[in-house]
């Protein structure tokens, strides 16, 4: 059974640029959420997407959009990347519904601005 | 706004010497705790979850337990191979946002 999986593995970017992220859920999963974990902090809540709409948002720019496709799989754009971008980005997949939802954490995307 | 802080940020233990770290919360009306374990440059790996206070969970040498505003991870005799960082993160009902702590390093030394 395939757990939670990104791409790519690394980034490297340069200021202004567009980077595009990619999450493929853990099989059974419906929900996704993305979350930034900058170094030697815990991951900060991005936005959560569920039936391929975004469900609720963090305290993040409009820089950061996401989608989320039939099957499940989904993607983090960010846009006019800044320095401060830097950071890993996690994927998170769950199933919906029912009390406190146990996330499973995928191995990250490390993004590097220069 | 909810939130979570974790003591000690780091600690270092020998090996069978053991502890617990602190998780502390506040969180309007708590859907979920939850106990995660990070190595180095990797994921998140899932631990436990506890949803009401005086509950308590156990995996192998850890045990999580949960009071109205704390919970916390205790550690039995540890090993080498337990070094990683432990995040502690909350949800609250009606909510899908998790807010993480930035976690405790621990450390085990043979």
């Amino acid at each position: 059974d395939a757990g939670v999986t990104q791409s790519p593995t690394h980034l490297i970017k340069t200021r202004g640029q567009q980077v595009t992220l990619r999450c493929s859920p853990k099989s059974g999963h419906d929900t996704v959420s993305w979350y930034q974990q900058a170094l030697g902090q815990g991951p900060q809540f991005i936005f959560q997407y569920y039936e391929e709409e975004e469900r609720q948002r963090g305290n993040f720019p409009d820089r950061f959009s996401g989608h989320q496709f039939p099957n499940y799989s989904s993607e983090l754009n960010v846009n006019a990347l800044l320095l401060g971008d830097s950071a890993l980005y996690l994927c998170a997949s769950s199933l919906s519904g029912g009390a406190g939802v146990e996330q499973f954490f995928g191995p990250g995307t490390r993004l590097t601005v220069l | 706004e909810d939130q979570v802080t974790q003591s000690p940020e780091a600690l270092r233990l020998q090996e069978g010497e053991s502890s617990s770290l602190n998780c502390s919360y506040t969180v309007s009306g708590l859907r979920g705790l939850f106990w995660y374990r990070q190595d180095p440059g990797k994921g998140p790996e899932f631990l436990f979850t506890l949803y009401s206070a005086g509950e308590e969970k156990e995996k192998e040498r850890l045990k999580a337990t949960l009071t109205k505003k704390e919970s916390f991870l205790h550690i039995t005799a540890p090993k080498p191979e337990d070094s990683a960082t432990y995040l502690c993160a909350v949800q609250a009902r009606g909510y899908q946002k998790v807010t993480f702590g930035i976690g405790t390093k621990l450390q085990v030394i043979p």
